[in-house]
């Protein structure tokens, strides 16, 4: 089973629009951290934000929100009024500690592309 | 800090010939990484070292692939023979390793490797 699933694959969404990205992750772990990465396309791996397990607080920055819910095992990521900068893969990652060491484990990511 | 650093940019070789990627982690972090990008299998990881000592290879994916980390500053993954299958984006990142900071991973730019 995946440890981190990010179920869509591709959003296409029309500037100015909200739209959510969903991740859904599985760890027995009692302590973990929970991560976004963007990877816009120059390619390079961008960190947007990290949780730990403990913390579930939403979290706002600018326009984007992130929606950490323990009970579902989800953190999802809202960007709302989407702009063309938005246009990117993001991913969303979880960390484990294996041996005093975080195992990352990324999803297969979301491609969202913002039309003008 | 000038973060972590990856050369070459781009990599265009022939099949059969050795390729040498490059990558100087950030000052300080204990854990060097190495990821492989491609679009059918997502972010892969290949192998990671901690201290400079290799700890997990078995994301490699075959004898054709080695990696050197000489000392803390400086890593090598090498490919010989090349083949075009391995054409991908190679992404170095470090970290702090120990949990309790939750350390997210820093990525380099990626080196795209092209084999024809």
């Amino acid at each position: 089973a995946q440890k981190v699933t990010q179920a869509q694959t591709e959003i296409s969404v029309v500037e100015k629009e909200d739209v959510t990205l969903d991740c859904v992750y599985e760890t027995r772990d009692t302590t973990y951290y929970l991560f976004w990465y963007k990877q816009p396309p120059s390619g390079e791996l961008v960190f947007l934000i990290r949780r730990n397990s403990f913390d579930e607080q939403n979290e706002i920055s600018g326009r984007y929100s992130w929606n950490f819910q323990k009970s579902t095992s989800s953190f999802n990521f809202t960007i709302t009024a989407s702009q063309v900068v938005d246009s990117a893969v993001y991913f969303c990652a979880l960390s484990e500690a294996i041996d005093n060491f975080n195992k990352f484990y990324f999803g297969s990511g979301t491609k969202l592309n913002v039309k003008p | 800090d000038a973060g972590v650093i990856q050369s070459p940019r781009h990599e265009v070789t022939e099949m059969g010939q050795e390729v040498t990627l490059r990558c100087k982690p950030i000052s300080g972090h204990d854990y060097l990484f190495w990821y492989r990008q491609t679009m059918m299998r997502g972010l892969e990881l290949l192998i990671y070292f901690n201290n400079n000592v290799p700890i997990d290879d078995s994301g490699m994916p075959e004898d054709r692939f080695s990696a050197k980390m000489p000392n803390a500053s400086f890593s090598t993954l090498k490919i010989q023979p090349s083949e075009p299958r391995d054409s991908a984006v190679y992404f170095c990142a470090s970290s702090l390793g120990r949990q309790e900071f939750g350390y997210g991973y820093t990525f380099g730019s990626g080196t795209r490797l092209t084999v024809v």
